[in-house]
This record gives C-alpha cells, sequence and structure tokens, in this order.
C-alpha cells in the first residue's frame, strides 16, 4: 500500500539553526507532494507542493522542499529556525488509486530558545 | 470570505449519545472531505464528496454518516457515538481539477 513516513515524531532546533524535516513516499506514477503546517489548535495549512516542473519547491514563510525521485523523498527545510516557527508539519502524497491525500504521520518542531 | 468554517468547536456527548458536525465552504470548491486526526495517527480520511451529489468512503468509514446538503454545505453525523471517536475532526475542500486541500478550523468532540 502507499505511504508516507516521516522520520522523527518531534524534532527539537535551536532558534536561527537549519530546520530539516525528512518526508519519504511511496508511488507508482510521479507524484503529487504536499507539506501542510499545523499550528496549535488550528486547521493545516498548505506550505507549498510539488507538482511537475522545477524539483526544488519554495513555499510561505521561508520554507522550501526538494523532490528527489530516486530517494523518493521530499525533506523540507528552512535556513534559520525562527520561533514562530513551532508547530506540527505534515507531508502528504497523491494516491495512485483514488487520488485522495495520503498523509504522513507528522512532526512536531520544537524551537528552542 | 471565510474559507471552510466548521461547527461547533468543541462539543462533549455521552456514550450513545449522537450529533451533526457541520461545513461549510465559501470557494465554490466542488470537493469536500471529512477528517478525524488522532496523536500519531495524521488525518485519516473519513468520507469524502467529490462533487455535489456524490459521497464516498474513505479509510476509517465505520460509525459515521455524511450528507452533501448543496454544493457549500458537508455533514457528518455520529448516529451512536462511542469513546473511540473522540478526535478532532477537520473539514476541507478543493477546487475542481486541484488536490491541495483547504482546511477548516477543526471540531474537538470527546465522547465520555
Amino acid at each position: 500500500a502507499q505511504s508516507v513516513t516521516q522520520l522523527g515524531s518531534h524534532v527539537s532546533v535551536s532558534e536561527g539553526a537549519l530546520v530539516l524535516l525528512r518526508c519519504n513516499y511511496s508511488s507508482s506514477v510521479p507524484p503529487y507532494l504536499f507539506w501542510y503546517v499545523q499550528y496549535p489548535n488550528q486547521g493545516l495549512q498548505l506550505l507549498l507542493k510539488y507538482t511537475t516542473g522545477a524539483t526544488l519547491v519554495k513555499g510561505i514563510n521561508g520554507f522550501e522542499a526538494e523532490f528527489k525521485k530516486s530517494e523518493t523523498s521530499f525533506h523540507l527545510t528552512k535556513p534559520s529556525a525562527h520561533m514562530s516557527d513551532a508547530a506540527e508539519y505534515f507531508c502528504a502524497v497523491i494516491s495512485d488509486s483514488n487520488y485522495q491525500l495520503i498523509w504522513g504521520a507528522g512532526t512536531k518542531l520544537i524551537i528552542k530558545p | 470570505n471565510a474559507g471552510v468554517t466548521q461547527t461547533p468547536k468543541f462539543q462533549v456527548l455521552k456514550t450513545g449519545q449522537s450529533m451533526t458536525l457541520q461545513c461549510a465552504q465559501d470557494m465554490n470548491h466542488n470537493s469536500m472531505y471529512w477528517y478525524r486526526q488522532d496523536p500519531g495517527m495524521g488525518l485519516r480520511l473519513i468520507y469524502y464528496s467529490a462533487s455535489e451529489g456524490t459521497t464516498d468512503k474513505g479509510e476509517v468509514p465505520n460509525g459515521y454518516n455524511v450528507s452533501r446538503l448543496n454544493k457549500r454545505e458537508f455533514s457528518l453525523r455520529l448516529e451512536s457515538a462511542a469513546p473511540s471517536q473522540t478526535s478532532v475532526y477537520f473539514c476541507a475542500s478543493t477546487r475542481q481539477g486541484a488536490y491541495e486541500q483547504y482546511f477548516g478550523p477543526g471540531t474537538r468532540l470527546t465522547v465520555t
């Protein structure tokens, strides 16, 4: 079955440090990939998406992600973490069969002052 | 432009009670979705509606029913609530031809 794996349920970084959140997916067709962010007690908000074309995708709030087909990965990065980035981040891929989103379990990003 | 709205924000039910969660979107989107979110499990799709007049089961439909009342509204009904249905419920919508989903603020449901 298709799946999305996010490595690390919690990731802790210092303010100003690099943020790296990992996402690996399975898909039998060229994937459509998404990152969403969820701030405490809120709904999910689209950060960025990859459909076709350039493999480095820029999103909101200074985040970007790179699609690497050979590694089946779509890792999310931000050069310098800010306290306001503390949230839970979800990676998702479109299902090959019914075109619904398949979600990773989420990674909670903790920012240390 | 409110986007996706959900009511209520919080609800406490006793086992066996019924309730309906309401969702509405004002973006003229064709598709609508109901998810539940439980710690460590990401989002799981309960039901979705690809267009007005159609509904389909998702990954975890047991114990739930849905109604696509019109293009704007998609409701989720729990006929006989169980403690296992304690969760946060999210409604989402997508415009035709796109895959990115827009989410409501959620309903936090506790069943005792």
